[in-house]
């Protein structure tokens, strides 16, 4: 399988721990995304990369968050200190550097903090 | 960014035609126009894209309003499995508003589509 990887598919963790999620992405696409999608709503963004160099954070993206692509390949999310609200679908996304290229999304990581 | 609007949920019969209609009035004219869908436990898919006219692929086919302000996804025989919330969105080519986050797909709620055996 060639697609977006996200590991790991679900999480649970106790409010206050600290959680990683890793992606990654299809081979040779330069840009990466990231998305959290709660129940009902569509995904939201978050952060996007350009190879190594994170180029947006969305507001979203508390002081707890920080997303990391350190060799322009797999991408790590991590939340520090996790808070209920933080449950949620985390996507990521890729895509090639052609205009518009379609994004390519993940399964997701479906993190529940208790 | 540019916004869409959707119905919140529409219903089809398997085999039978639907159309999934978008209104995009504050659309720029360097807005393509890209709907994903959404399967219960995945993450979005990409379903097709255009500027100006219509086109097809192998999933669905896309109409466009002369004036771009709407759009309509079409498929063709529905079944099963395409019951899925269908986002409609708008994305900036390089060169428009996006600017550093060009690319970047703003979703909305979509469309719950539920097809009936």
């Amino acid at each position: 399988d060639t697609g977006v990887s996200q590991n790991p598919r679900h999480k649970i963790t106790k409010r206050g721990q600290n959680v990683t999620f890793r992606c990654d992405p299809i081979s040779e696409h330069n840009r990466l995304y990231w998305y959290r999608q709660t129940l009902g709503q569509g995904p939201e963004f978050l952060t996007y990369f350009q190879n190594e160099a994170q180029l947006e954070k969305s507001r979203l993206l508390s002081d707890r968050f920080s997303a990391e692509r350190p060799k322009g390949s797999f991408s790590t999310l991590e939340i520090q200190r996790t808070e209920q609200g933080d449950s949620a679908m985390y996507l990521c996304a890729s895509v090639g550097p052609s205009d518009n290229s379609p994004l390519h999304f993940g399964n997701g990581t479906r993190l529940t903090v208790t | 960014d540019a916004k869409t609007t959707q119905p919140n949920s529409m219903e089809s019969n398997e085999e039978e035609p639907v159309h999934l209609p978008c209104n995009h009035s504050t659309i720029s004219g360097t807005d393509y126009i890209h709907w994903y869908r959404q399967l219960p436990s995945q993450g979005p898919e990409y379903v097709i894209h255009g500027l100006t006219s219509n086109v097809n692929n192998r999933m669905a086919s896309l109409a466009i309003a002369e004036d771009r302000k709407s759009s309509t996804l079409i498929l063709h025989r529905a079944t099963l499995r395409d019951a899925a919330v269908y986002y409609c969105i708008l994305r900036a080519a390089r060169g428009g508003a996006g600017g550093t986050s060009y690319g970047k797909l703003t979703f909305g709620q979509g469309t719950i589509l539920t097809v009936h055996p």
